[in-house]
């Protein structure tokens, strides 16, 4: 079955640092990725879409990448800052046209 | 302000009571669709809706009912509540119908806490 997966366990980094969250995807091949941020209480919050066609791509202090021979998508928030601490969502096309979400990472960044 | 807007924010029930929460959006979007969020299973999706008068299931439909039969609202029925329906529920729209609609952003309300005792 498709299935979708994310370090379940929350990353804690030092302010300043890059956190780099892992999205891994299996038994499909989906034509795009994106990837949302929820806070506690709250919806999510899309934050980039990246086609398959496309390596990487980038917006402020974040830049996803997407290796579709690897399977996995890479989220990377540089000179992290404690208002950047959230759970992160990534959510696949699935082959039958729907929006899977796995189940998020916590970020966690201490000042 | 572009918003999704869900009513109420949050609602304990008995079980079988039946209650309705409602989603708005303003943007004009086409796509609406409902999700439950859970711990350790994340967001799964209960019913969608690609334009008015259209809607579809999800994975995880029973139980629920929807309807469109306006753009901007996209209501959620629990006929018959149970406690296994005692989740976080979100309410989203997308610009795009379509089978495009993936390749759009999601656009969240703020959830729905539902407790069934």
């Amino acid at each position: 079955s498709q299935k979708i997966e994310q370090n379940s366990e929350a990353l804690n980094i030092q302010e300043g640092k890059t956190a780099t969250l892992t999205c891994n995807y299996t038994n499909y091949s989906p034509a795009y990725l994106q990837w949302y941020r929820q806070d506690p209480g709250r919806g999510p919050v899309f934050l980039l879409l990246i086609r398959e066609n496309e390596k990487e791509k980038r917006k402020e202090r974040l830049k996803v990448t997407f290796d579709t021979t690897l399977k996995q998508s890479l989220f990377h928030i540089t000179a992290s800052q404690p208002a950047d601490s959230a759970t992160y969502l990534c959510a696949v096309s699935s082959n039958t046209g729907k929006l899977i979400f796995g189940q998020g990472t916590t970020l966690q960044v201490k000042p | 302000e572009a918003q999704v807007t869900q009513n109420p924010r949050y609602l304990i029930t008995v079980t079988g009571k039946k209650l309705t929460v409602t989603c708005s959006q303003n943007m004009n979007h086409e796509y609406m669709s409902w999700y439950r969020q859970d711990p350790g299973l994340g967001l799964r999706q209960i019913y969608y809706s690609m334009n008015v008068e259209v809607t579809d299931k999800g994975d995880v439909p029973e139980g629920y009912k929807v309807s469109r039969k306006e753009k901007r609202n996209f209501p959620l029925i629990l006929e018959s509540p149970s406690p296994n329906q005692t989740s976080l529920y979100f309410c989203a729209s997308s610009l795009s119908g379509g089978r495009n609609y993936y390749n759009s952003p999601l656009h969240f309300g703020n959830g729905t806490r539902l407790t069934v005792t």
